[in-house]
């Protein structure tokens, strides 16, 4: 079982819809990272949490430290927002090590 | 700022040849990550570096070798291409470990090999 897990790993929605990503990760963690990652390539981080909520703009960020558990939300979506959305968490016990989920493709329908 | 920069963009190798892809940040960052993507799968680290002058390895650090002469380039070489290692490859930098600050990432590098 991977230790990070995110879900859906494709989701298809129309022009407005409220959009959750969720990632569920089974190791102590000092942090957990959302990254956004554009057709041909790029990526670039959204958020970095380690405890409660944030928000920037239309996306928020929950996390659950017990239960292991973070959530990625859109509000009123739109087709620049497709894109891949990847979890990964910075394990307690290393220095360097991030262990990455393996990405939800999101696609915004017009 | 330019950010974090990866030279070349796509490159395409014949088995057994050589090839270094270049990453260079202007931040300023201490720590710098070489990764691998592969379809389906999170990102891997291959090699890092916590200053100039220092490397290590990461999770799948075999048949790459690399280098950090100077602070603001982390060279990752491929002495004997294989197929196994086409994928798209991406640098990274921070200025403190990934626990308490967020990582910049370069444009990533797709490279086959034939």
């Amino acid at each position: 079982k991977n230790e990070v897990e995110q879900s859906p790993q494709n989701l298809t929605a129309q022009e407005g819809e409220f959009i959750t990503i969720n990632c569920s990760y089974s190791v102590g963690i000092s942090a957990l990272h959302w990254l956004q990652q554009h057709p041909g390539g790029g990526i670039v981080s959204l958020f970095m949490l380690s405890s409660g909520k944030k928000k920037h703009g239309r996306l928020i960020a929950t996390i659950n430290i017990q239960e292991k558990h973070s959530s990625l939300h859109i509000t009123a979506s739109h087709p620049r927002d497709s894109a891949v959305y990847i979890c990964a968490v910075s394990k307690r016990d290393s220095n360097y090590q991030l262990i990455w989920g393996a990405g939800t493709k999101l696609i915004i329908k017009p | 700022n330019a950010g974090v920069t990866q030279t070349p963009k796509f490159r395409v190798l014949k088995t057994g040849q050589s090839m270094t892809l270049l990453c260079a940040q202007d931040m300023n960052h201490e720590y710098m990550y070489w990764y691998r993507q592969d379809p389906g799968m999170g990102l891997r680290l291959i090699h890092y570096s916590v200053g100039e002058g220092t490397t290590a390895k990461g999770e799948v650090p075999d048949g790459y070798n690399v280098s950090r002469l100077k602070k603001q380039n982390f060279l990752l070489g491929l002495e004997s291409a294989a197929p196994s290692q086409t994928s798209v490859y991406f640098c990274a930098s921070s200025s403190l470990f990934y626990k308490v600050t967020e990582a910049f990432f370069g444009q990533g590098t797709r490279l086959t090999v034939v």
